[in-house]
């Protein structure tokens, strides 16, 4: 079936480093992804999109790499503080409207 | 803040009962998606509308309807309650229809007993 999964539900990095978030996606037909962040008692946050006519976006201190070959998206936070501390989602728009399919989400964890 | 507000925040109903909830989308912005996030199916799409017009639909059940307003507004009814039904509700909205750059709102929180 259609899915898009995370290859790691929990992610425990120390401040100051940087994280890697990765993503795989199964329809090769997608053509834009997102990254949400999630924190506790909120909606998703807007991080960064990217549509498959790129391999690397930058943002503020966040990159998405976006590998078509393999279907792996993956979203790298760089100096992680505590603030990044969330659940992190990879999702897909598969050019059906505006319906966005979403993975199940890793939990970042940044120990000060 | 995303700009896109959720009215309630919480709910708490009984089984058989209905209720709805309501979202206002960012200034500007023509698309309306609803979602719905529970602990074991994440979170899933269940419909969008665009400039008042349906313009995709997910898995909703046919207990949930909703509808866009000539204002932009969207209210998504839910009837018939089970307690399956208890999630987290949240209202994204976007500039076009095309599900790109969604902003989220801060959800309902539904709790069915």
């Amino acid at each position: 079936g259609e899915s898009v999964g995370l290859h790691l539900p929990t992610l425990s990095v120390q401040e100051g480093d940087n994280s890697i978030i990765n993503c795989a996606y199964s329809n090769s037909a997608s053509d834009y992804f997102i990254w949400y962040k999630q924190e506790s008692g909120k909606g998703p946050q807007f991080i960064i999109d990217i549509r498959s006519n790129m391999d690397k976006r930058q943002g503020q201190r966040v990159t998405v790499l976006l590998n078509k070959t393999v279907k792996h998206l993956s979203l790298q936070i760089a100096a992680t503080q505590p603030g990044d501390s969330a659940v992190y989602f990879c999702a897909e728009n598969r050019a059906q409207g505006g319906k966005l399919i979403f993975g199940q989400g890793t939990e970042l964890s940044v120990k000060p | 803040d995303s700009g896109v507000t959720q009215t309630p925040k919480h709910l708490i109903t009984a089984t058989g009962q209905r209720v709805t909830l309501r979202c206002s989308p960012r200034s500007g912005d023509l698309s309306v998606y609803w979602y719905q996030q529970s602990l074991d199916q994440g979170l899933q799409f269940l419909i969008q509308y665009y400039n008042g017009e349906e313009r995709a639909k997910g898995n909703i059940l046919e207990r949930f309807s909703a509808q866009q307003f000539p204002d932009l507004h969207s209210e998504l009814n839910l009837s018939s309650l089970e307690l399956g039904d208890s999630a987290l509700y949240f209202c994204a909205s976007s500039v076009g229809g095309d599900g790109t750059e969604a902003f989220f709102g801060q959800g309902t929180r539904l709790t069915v007993v």
